[in-house]
């Protein structure tokens, strides 16, 4: 059966801590896997991964794929308190769209 | 602001009751989908429409229906609910067919059924 599978479940760090959340997939027919940020509301688009490899980045978020091993990692340096939030994980093939239980992260002044 | 609106936010009904579930994607967004985020399930696929068609199904429950107009809004019904059905209801939109790509999220409805 196809899974998404995300951790740490819970995270808490400091401001200017880095972190690194993971995200290991079995789904069949893969096209992408998407990052999503979740704070009160609506979960937000952070970054879509098709190719193995390929280093996606928006200011201190960055991401990567692995799609031999099956996962990525989603990496945010010099944290602030504004990125608390759950960090979706989701992969996607022409007729499903799976998500990982998402990692808590918590940044502490 | 993503652009999606869903109507209302929020939905208090009784068990064995039937509910509309009401979005309108972003301008120019041809396909919807439609995602239901519980506690103990996580954020779950239902269904997608493109163009007014439905083009891929998740995990929806046969009591549950979804539609999409000409304008391409999109309203998802459930019915004989239950109280497992308490969830927030997310929509979602994005430009063009394919199911793996970027959506973008509205506000989502919470349901609470007692």
């Amino acid at each position: 059966e196809d899974k998404v599978v995300q951790s740490p479940l819970s995270l808490v760090v400091h401001e200017g801590d880095t972190v690194t959340l993971n995200c290991s997939y079995e789904v069949t027919n893969f096209r992408s896997l998407l990052w999503y940020k979740q704070e009160k509301k609506a979960p937000t688009f952070l970054f879509m991964l098709t190719s193995s490899g390929i280093e996606k980045k928006s200011g201190r978020l960055s991401s990567i794929l692995d799609k031999k091993e099956l996962f990525s990692i989603l990496n945010i340096t010099a944290t602030q308190t504004g990125d608390s939030a759950v960090y979706l994980c989701a992969v996607g093939n022409n007729n499903d769209m799976r998500f990982g239980a998402g990692t808590r992260l918590t940044v502490k002044p | 602001d993503s652009g999606v609106t869903q109507t209302p936010k929020h939905l208090i009904t009784a068990t064995g009751q039937r509910v509309t579930l009401r979005c309108s994607p972003r301008s120019g967004d041809l396909s919807v989908y439609w995602y239901q985020q519980s506690l103990d399930q996580g954020l779950q696929f239902l269904i997608q429409y493109y163009n007014g068609e439905e083009r891929a199904k998740g995990n929806i429950l046969e009591r549950f229906s979804a539609q999409q107009f000409p304008d391409l809004h999109s309203e998802l019904n459930l019915s004989s609910l239950e109280l497992g059905d308490s969830a927030l209801y997310f929509c979602a939109s994005s430009p063009t067919g394919p199911l793996s790509q970027t959506q973008y999220f509205g506000p989502g409805t919470r349901l609470l059924v007692l």
